[in-house]
């Protein structure tokens, strides 16, 4: 049980386009979902909050109108890179906490963006 | 604000030794404590955590840690381990808000 998936698992794209990653929890419903950003032999950073039905919460120096983020339903969450950059690339990992309230974080299995 | 302070980087050592990784927290309220795992261009998996009770923590694969207050630490031990633990672990700490601050990181390697 709880399972998060992520996809695409990797893209590549040409600068000044959108890229959208999705996180789906297989078998929970979560009314938070977090994502994360995590360069090369780095830690994860905490982007931003999704709150099933209500805006996103992002964390400071996060630009909110680059990394659009939607919770659309209790198992699905999105986040669109818009008007991608080299500097984008990074590797997107998704988190879900399931809405029964443990305290306990369930982990995609990642998104590698590499910009071109 | 929560944060955390994984001492050691990297972490050399041999199959069937034990090993130790580091870590402690600063935080100005109850905090609970988790310890995961990262392969190579996989996601994290939940090795153990704390939320209250026996500070002793049981996990999986062998893994446990020990909350302690006074000290401010929480660091995860394993008698014995394989060739397979070699991988990236982060120590973690959220508040009542559920949001995570990881930890730099501990490169452990895991020579025959």
């Amino acid at each position: 049980g709880a399972v998060v998936s992520q996809h695409p698992s990797w893209v590549i794209c040409k600068s000044g386009t959108s890229v959208k990653i999705e996180c789906r929890s297989l078998d929970f419903q979560a009314t938070t979902m977090f994502w994360y950003r995590q360069f090369p032999k780095q830690s994860l950073m905490l982007m931003a909050t999704s709150n099933e039905g209500s805006k996103a919460t992002y964390e400071q120096g996060v630009e909110k109108d680059k990394f659009l983020i939607n919770h659309a339903s209790l198992t699905l969450s999105t986040l669109t890179v818009t008007s991608a950059h080299p500097e984008d690339s990074s590797f997107y990992i998704c988190s879900a906490r399931d809405m029964r309230g443990y305290n306990e974080q369930f982990f995609g299995p990642g998104t590698r963006l590499t910009v071109l | 604000a929560q944060s955390v302070t994984q001492l050691d980087s990297q972490v050399p050592v041999f199959e069937e030794a034990p090993v130790e990784l580091r870590c402690n927290y600063s935080s100005s309220v109850s905090v609970y404590l988790f310890w995961y795992v990262q392969y190579p261009n996989q996601g994290l998996q939940l090795l153990l955590k704390y939320l209250s009770g026996s500070t002793l923590v049981k996990g999986i694969n062998g893994f446990e840690a020990e909350f302690n207050k006074s000290q401010t630490s929480f660091h995860l031990r394993k008698p014995s381990v394989h060739i397979s633990d070699t991988a990236e672990y982060f120590c973690a700490v959220s508040g009542n808000d559920y949001k995570l601050s990881f930890g730099a990181g501990t490169t452990v390697t895991v020579r025959a």
